[in-house]
């Protein structure tokens, strides 16, 4: 199966911008990529998803470069409720596996 | 809309019993899954469904069986419990077998094993 890598923990401060990235080195032709945010006691929320180069929405922005191998969620402007654990999700063979997580800690 | 309902929302479990977790969506999706989770190894999947009539095997499915009788139920069941089961069991549907469908979350069943 393949395996999907990320940091495991990151800081910053309310205001700024934080970038995520998330390494997926056997990423299916098909498949896509898909990042969640995780609060404590609830179940993982859907951030934002995409294919290839840039996708934005309302909350975040989404990188992919040409091969695929790798992607960066980008959160513009942290917020203290922004303090979660942030996924990577990529669909491999019908079976979707999940990365391993990174805790972000926004501080006033 | 409830979206993905489980039950029960924890439970204190005897080793050697056995229990179903319950899930149960409204939303019409075709695929469901079951993960696991646990401090330090994030979301592994247990077993999936990619429609009704149809089960599989994810990345730890040992210990774990599932059914999918119909669209909206995947019941999770431990047939004889161990100690190492104790995690916060989630459900989770899409519509459309995962790719390019965003996964929808129930809040969790908390399982103690003891």
């Amino acid at each position: 199966l393949a395996k999907t890598t990320q940091p495991i923990s990151m800081d910053s401060y309310e205001g700024q911008e934080v970038n995520i990235t998330c390494s997926h080195n056997n990423i299916a032709t098909n498949d896509y990529i898909t990042w969640y945010q995780q609060f404590p006691s609830q179940g993982p929320r859907f951030i934002i998803q995409g294919y290839k180069t840039k996708v934005t929405n309302e909350v975040a922005s989404l990188f992919i470069p040409a091969d695929r191998k790798s992607s960066t969620l980008s959160l513009p402007r942290v917020s203290l409720s922004d303090t979660a654990v942030y996924y990577c999700l990529v669909g491999v063979a019908d079976k979707l596996i999940f990365g391993t997580g990174t805790r972000l800690q926004v501080f006033p | 809309t409830a979206g993905i309902t489980q039950a029960p929302t924890s439970q204190i479990l005897a080793a050697g019993r056995s229990m179903t977790l319950r899930c149960t969506q409204d939303m019409r999706h075709n695929a469901m899954y079951w993960y696991r989770q646990d401090l330090g190894l994030g979301l592994r999947l247990i077993h999936y469904s990619n429609t009704a009539g149809t089960t599989g095997k994810g990345e730890v499915p040992d210990g774990y069986s599932v059914s999918r009788a119909n669209t909206d139920d995947f019941p999770l069941t431990l047939a004889s419990a161990v100690p190492s089961q104790t995690s916060v069991y989630f459900c989770a549907s899409s519509a459309a077998g995962g790719r390019g469908s965003p996964l929808h979350f129930g809040n969790g069943t908390r399982l103690t094993v003891t």
